[in-house]
């Protein structure tokens, strides 16, 4: 399996602009996760889907911040507008049921930069 | 409010020595507890998870302890390569409470040749 796949890999905008995340969770999972990485707050979660439902966005930290996951094999994280606070390593995870496990699988990252 | 803590931003160890990450956490209702490993540009990688009705896991090098009366557990990796270099994330969740993995701060292990 390819694992989690998240595009792009870097995205360097102008505050003002609009910015969408991609991810692909891994084929069967039925969990997918949203986590924002700075040096300030650590790794936070954003927002999950569970088959496709949006079960806790509590933290999304504004309005500006909206995640979708239209079917099993894709979601994306909109941002718009962007602002420079924005800036953070964004990662998506995903997961499967499971009575053994409750381990996530991480994808690489988007690295966003707002100018 | 840290539920999840890693009080060490970073450790340094002698290759073929012991490392020793340590967590502490504040929510007595975590009932799993992960540990992951993170290097540069790359995602966090799943290491070794350990949950709340066992006191260690072990996997090759690498054995968690969890001391549920401390709330404190603890990464211990015998014997330290260089290759082990890396940021650790230690993580825990309320299984009945949601999906929802809430992480420490991360420990740098530098493992020097």
């Amino acid at each position: 399996d390819a694992g989690v796949i998240q595009s792009p890999r870097h995205e360097v905008t102008e505050m003002g602009q609009e910015v969408t995340l991609r991810c692909k969770p891994i084929s069967g999972h039925d969990y997918l996760f949203w986590y924002r990485q700075t040096m300030m707050r650590g790794l936070e979660l954003l927002i999950y889907f569970n088959n496709n439902v949006p079960i806790d966005d509590s933290g999304m930290p504004e309005d500006r911040f909206s995640a979708k996951m239209p079917n099993a094999s894709f979601s994306t994280l909109k941002i718009q507008p962007s602002e420079p606070r924005d800036s953070a390593v964004y990662f998506c995870a995903s997961r499967i049921t499971s009575v053994y496990t409750d381990t996530q699988y991480f994808g690489p990252g988007t690295r966003l930069t707002v100018l | 409010d840290q539920q999840v803590k890693q009080n060490s931003p970073s450790l340094s160890v002698q290759e073929g020595r012991i490392s020793i990450l340590n967590c502490d956490y504040t929510n007595s209702m975590f009932d799993y507890f992960l540990w992951y490993k993170k290097y540069p540009a790359e995602g966090p990688t799943f290491l070794i998870s350990i949950s709340s009705i066992k006191d260690k896991n072990e996997d090759g090098r690498f054995t968690v302890f969890l001391n549920k009366s401390a709330k404190h557990l603890s990464l211990h990796i015998v014997p330290s390569q260089p290759g082990d270099s890396a940021v650790y994330f230690c993580a825990a969740l309320y299984r009945n409470a949601g999906n929802m993995l809430t992480f420490g701060g991360g420990t740098r292990l530098m493992v020097k040749p």
